[in-house]
């Protein structure tokens, strides 16, 4: 199985600051990584597919890169509805089999 | 605009099975992958399974002995079966839609989601 871990646990950050999350993963996943926003009591939200794929509706300052094994959310200026958790999710080649990171806490400093 | 909502037993007694059924509406169930996540605080997300093309499955190889996904496309509407239940199956349960984007076969994404049903298995 593949695992992924994402850095930090916790990002502390104000309003207006740029943010980048981490995700590895244990081996190569080509580009076929997603990222979603959880917020408390909600389900996730996909953010962003592909590696930088943003999925319809998603706003610009949340772009996604990297390929292979490691992947970086970037959201260029925090607004205050972005603070919330963030997760990684990959998916082999075939069969598909999806596994998750275990999340990055972004929190208002 | 699509929406799934969760339902079934908020309890579940060991040994026994949990059944859950996703409802959906607001779009069609065609070309899509009907999933079935959990996230507990000791595992975090995890994938169970999905169903599509009219009743082709995917499973997570750790649950694939206990699970079965299926898919009601008249009433607009799938189901998750989990056999033999323990505490460690304890979560909350979402259904989701999985998304290929053109590559058909593979979901990219779940770009739709239910809000969740928190399960507890105990006696």
């Amino acid at each position: 199985e593949i695992v992924l871990t994402q850095s930090p646990a916790t990002l502390s950050l104000s309003p207006g600051e740029r943010a980048t999350l981490s995700c590895r993963a244990s081996e190569s996943v080509n580009f076929f990584l997603a990222w979603y926003q959880q917020k408390p009591g909600q389900a996730p939200r996909l953010l962003i597919y592909d590696a930088s794929n943003r999925a319809p509706g998603i706003p610009a300052r949340f772009s996604g890169s990297g390929s292979g094994t490691d992947f970086t959310l970037t959201i260029s200026s925090l607004e205050p509805e972005d603070f919330a958790v963030y997760f990684c999710q990959q998916r082999n080649n075939w069969p598909p089999r999806y596994t998750f990171g275990q999340g990055t806490k972004l929190e208002i400093k | 605009q699509v929406q799934l909502q969760e339902s079934g037993p908020g309890l579940v007694k060991p040994s026994e099975t949990l059944s859950l059924t996703c409802a959906v509406s607001g779009g069609s169930m065609s070309s899509y992958y009907w999933s079935w996540i959990r996230q507990s605080p000791g595992k975090g997300l995890e994938w169970i399974g999905y169903v599509y093309n009219s009743g082709s499955t995917n499973y997570n190889p750790s649950l694939k002995s206990r699970v079965t996904v299926s898919e009601d496309t008249s009433k607009s509407q799938f189901s998750l079966r989990l056999s033999s239940v323990t505490a460690a199956d304890t979560a909350v349960y979402y259904c989701a839609r999985g998304n290929d984007y053109g590559d058909y076969g593979r979901p990219r994404g779940f770009d739709y989601w239910g809000q969740g049903t928190l399960v507890t298995v105990s006696s």
